[in-house]
C-alpha cells in the first residue's frame, strides 16, 4: 500500500530564518506532487505541483520554491521566512492514471514568530 | 470567480441528524467530484468520489452530483460524533480544485 510521510510535524521558525520541508511517498511510482498550504479556518492553497523529476510548476509567485530531486520526494524550501509564510503544509500525491485520487500527507504546522 | 464555492459554516447538528453539506462549481468540464474529510490538525482524507451526474452511496454517506446547475452535494445520515470534521468538496480537470471546507460539529 502507499504511504506519504511528512516531517517535521510542527515546526516554529524566526522571521528571516531558512526553511525545509520534506515529503516522501512509499509503495507508487511516477507519482504527481503537490504541495499546499492551509491557513487557519481557510481552503487549500496549491502552491507547487510535479510531475516528474526536476519538473516544478509554480502557482503561486512566493519567496517559497519546491524541488524533487527524486521520484518519490518533494522538499519546500524558503531562504527567509515570512510572518505570512505561517500556516498548515500539505504533501499529497495522485497516481498519472487517476483524475480523482489524491492523497494527503499529516502535515507541517509552520509557526513564524 | 472560484472554480469551487463552498459554505464555511460551522454546522451544529445533534447526533442522528441527517446532514447535508454542498458546493457550486463554475466550469460545466468538470468531470469528477471528491468529498474530503478532515480532522482537527490532520490532513484530508478522501472520502468518495462521484464521475459525472448521479448519486452515489458508501454506508452513510451518499454524495450527489447535478450538472444541469452545477451542485455538488454530500448527505450524511445518522450522523455521529464521530463525524465532527471539516469536509472539503472538490473538483479536477488537468489539476485539483477545493472548496474552502464546511465545518460540521455533531453533538451527542
Amino acid at each position: 500500500s502507499q504511504t506519504i510521510h511528512q516531517w517535521p510535524a510542527t515546526l516554529v521558525q524566526p522571521v528571516g530564518s531558512p526553511l525545509s520541508l520534506e515529503c516522501t511517498v512509499e509503495g507508487t511510482s511516477n507519482p504527481n506532487l503537490y504541495w499546499y498550504r492551509q491557513a487557519a479556518g481557510r481552503g487549500l492553497q496549491l502552491l507547487f505541483y510535479s510531475v516528474g523529476i526536476g519538473q516544478i510548476s509554480s502557482e503561486v509567485p512566493q519567496n517559497l520554491s519546491a524541488s524533487r530531486p527524486q521520484d518519490r520526494q518533494f522538499i519546500l524550501s524558503s531562504k527567509k521566512l515570512l510572518l505570512s509564510d505561517s500556516g498548515f503544509y500539505l504533501c499529497a500525491w495522485n497516481p498519472r492514471s487517476s483524475s480523482y485520487e489524491q492523497y494527503f500527507g499529516p502535515g507541517t504546522r509552520l509557526t513564524v514568530t | 470567480q472560484k472554480e469551487v464555492e463552498q459554505d464555511p459554516g460551522p454546522l451544529s447538528v445533534p447526533e442522528g441528524a441527517i446532514v447535508s453539506l454542498n458546493c457550486t462549481y463554475s466550469n460545466s468540464a468538470f468531470q469528477y467530484f471528491m468529498w474530503y474529510r478532515q480532522y482537527s490538525r490532520k490532513g484530508p482524507e478522501l472520502l468518495m468520489y462521484t464521475y459525472s451526474s448521479g448519486n452515489k452511496e458508501d454506508g452513510r454517506f451518499t454524495a450527489q452530483v447535478d450538472k444541469s446547475s452545477k451542485y455538488i452535494s454530500l448527505f450524511i445520515r445518522d450522523s455521529q460524533p464521530s463525524d465532527s470534521a471539516t469536509y472539503l468538496c472538490a473538483t479536477s480537470f488537468n489539476k485539483f480544485y477545493f472548496g474552502s471546507g464546511t465545518k460540521l460539529n455533531v453533538k451527542p
